[in-house]
């Protein structure tokens, strides 16, 4: 079965800084889609990113990018230039091509400090 | 113009009742989604229906019921609730099939707390 490792439950970061989250996952597929989701306090679920496992090159989105390590089956996110609204619970998540369903890690809680 | 829209925002009831969520979504996705959040903030689905057929059943007790009337709703009915019941539902959906699979788009979640 597919399970994905968030090892840190928190972080905090001076605004302005930049912060890396850590993520793993096992799976024996080799097609499959790598996502971080955010988590306000208003609980929506926010796509932040997506890497698709046959790309080489990493996905970047404005100050949020990844470094997906596809061999070590690592990826994390890199969130430069830290604003207060980045405060939140990031999720990490892995769906395979064939399974339609989205397996998340433990989350990590994001604090901003001023 | 909201893409998934989960009514009620906030659900209070007492152990033993029944209680129904209710999801929309105007996406034109032709799958949808049930996860569960626990107090731990861990995510989990429940259910996942394409095209009204349900594909996915997590090992969710039979007490939970989901009714997929059309590709555009997913319902959750929870039958005997329980305290353990408590958490936030989240709906969610996706379109499925070539050339990509979308990514999960989710509602606002339910918070439903049983006393």
């Amino acid at each position: 079965a597919q399970t994905v490792t968030q090892s840190q439950p928190e972080m905090s970061v001076q605004e302005a800084e930049t912060v890396t989250l850590s993520c793993t996952y096992d799976t024996s597929e080799s097609d499959y889609y790598l996502f971080w989701y955010k988590q306000p306090p208003s609980r929506q679920m926010i796509l932040v990113i997506r890497q698709e496992a046959y790309k080489q090159q990493n996905a970047t989105e404005n100050r949020f990018s990844v470094n997906f390590q596809k061999a070590a089956k690592s990826f994390s996110l890199k969130i430069s230039d830290s604003q207060l609204g980045d405060a939140a619970m990031y999720f990490c998540a892995y769906r395979s091509r064939r399974a339609q369903k989205l397996v998340f890690g433990q989350g990590t809680r994001l604090t901003i400090n001023p | 113009d909201t893409a998934v829209s989960q009514t009620p925002k906030y659900l209070v009831t007492q152990m033993g009742n029944d209680k129904s969520i209710k999801c929309e979504q105007n996406l034109g996705h032709d799958t949808m989604y049930w996860y569960k959040q626990d107090s731990k903030k861990f995510l989990k689905i429940m259910f996942s229906y394409n095209n009204k057929e349900l594909i996915i059943n997590e090992t969710v007790p039979n007490r939970f019921s989901p009714k997929s009337p059309d590709k555009a709703h997913l319902n959750l009915h929870i039958n005997s609730l329980e305290l353990g019941d408590s958490a936030v539902y989240f709906c969610a959906s996706s379109q499925e099939g070539a050339p990509y699979n979308s990514p999960l788009h989710f509602g606002n979640g339910t918070r439903l707390t049983v006393t």
